[in-house]
């Protein structure tokens, strides 16, 4: 268990439909990190926050966003989801933003767009 | 960005001991060379991490030569509990990088 939390686990929605996912980082943890894994394309960054500002973007669609409440707990919102949305998301938390800290990754959510 | 490259897949057996190599030719003076293992339908797991020279913990050793320019992670006595996706991760000292997962290392551990 890595002390990171994520709910759903699973989710199953129709295509334009708008989900939240979202994440409790370790206690501790200032920063949160969100990566989406698809048979295609690997794990891929999608966007990181530190103390409730956006520190860094990957390649996150417009279509997606995401926030970092005071409680360093963080909501990734996909919208207008599309077939090719279907994926694992993950988040991941870290005691400080930078890359050579320890990331911990929850469990994830499976996200199923029909 | 420093980019990485290792083999796709390695086959094993029980008891042996695996390395695998990643290449990082353009690798930068601040960047430090990691590990993460990933299970399938679980998030990757920190292994390892190490700037140059030898690395050891309880579950990894991590061997990086004095040009830095590739890595070679050691699994010493791998078990059917080993198989997993290892990914070689280039990140930077400081600063806000964030990580880049490449394929990975698919490794196969069989009885």
């Amino acid at each position: 268990d890595s002390g990171v939390t994520q709910t759903p686990k699973h989710l199953i929605t129709a295509t334009g439909q708008r989900v939240t996912l979202r994440c409790s980082p370790r206690s501790g943890d200032l920063s949160v990190y969100w990566y989406q894994q698809s048979l295609d394309q690997g794990l891929q960054f999608l966007i990181q926050y530190y103390n409730g500002e956006e520190r860094a973007k990957g390649n996150i669609l417009e279509r997606f966003s995401a926030q970092q409440f005071p409680d360093l707990h963080s909501e990734l919102n996909l919208s207008s989801l599309e077939l090719g949305d279907s994926a694992l998301y993950f988040c991941a938390s870290s005691v400080d933003g930078g890359g050579n800290y320890e990331q911990y990754f929850g469990p994830g959510t499976r996200l199923t767009v029909t | 960005l420093a980019k990485t490259t290792q083999p796709i897949s390695m086959d094993s057996y029980e008891g042996q001991e695996v390395n695998i190599t990643c290449s990082h030719n353009n690798i930068a003076t601040n960047d430090y060379i990691t590990w993460y293992q990933q299970f399938p339908s679980q998030g990757p797991r920190f292994i390892i991490q190490g700037y140059k020279t030898k690395v050891k913990n309880e579950v990894a050793s991590l061997f990086i030569p004095a040009d830095r320019k590739s890595s070679t992670l050691s699994l010493p006595r791998v078990s059917l509990s080993d198989t997993a996706v290892y990914y070689c991760l280039v990140v930077a000292w400081s600063g806000y990088s964030t990580l880049t997962f490449g394929k990975g290392t698919m490794l196969l551990v069989s009885p």
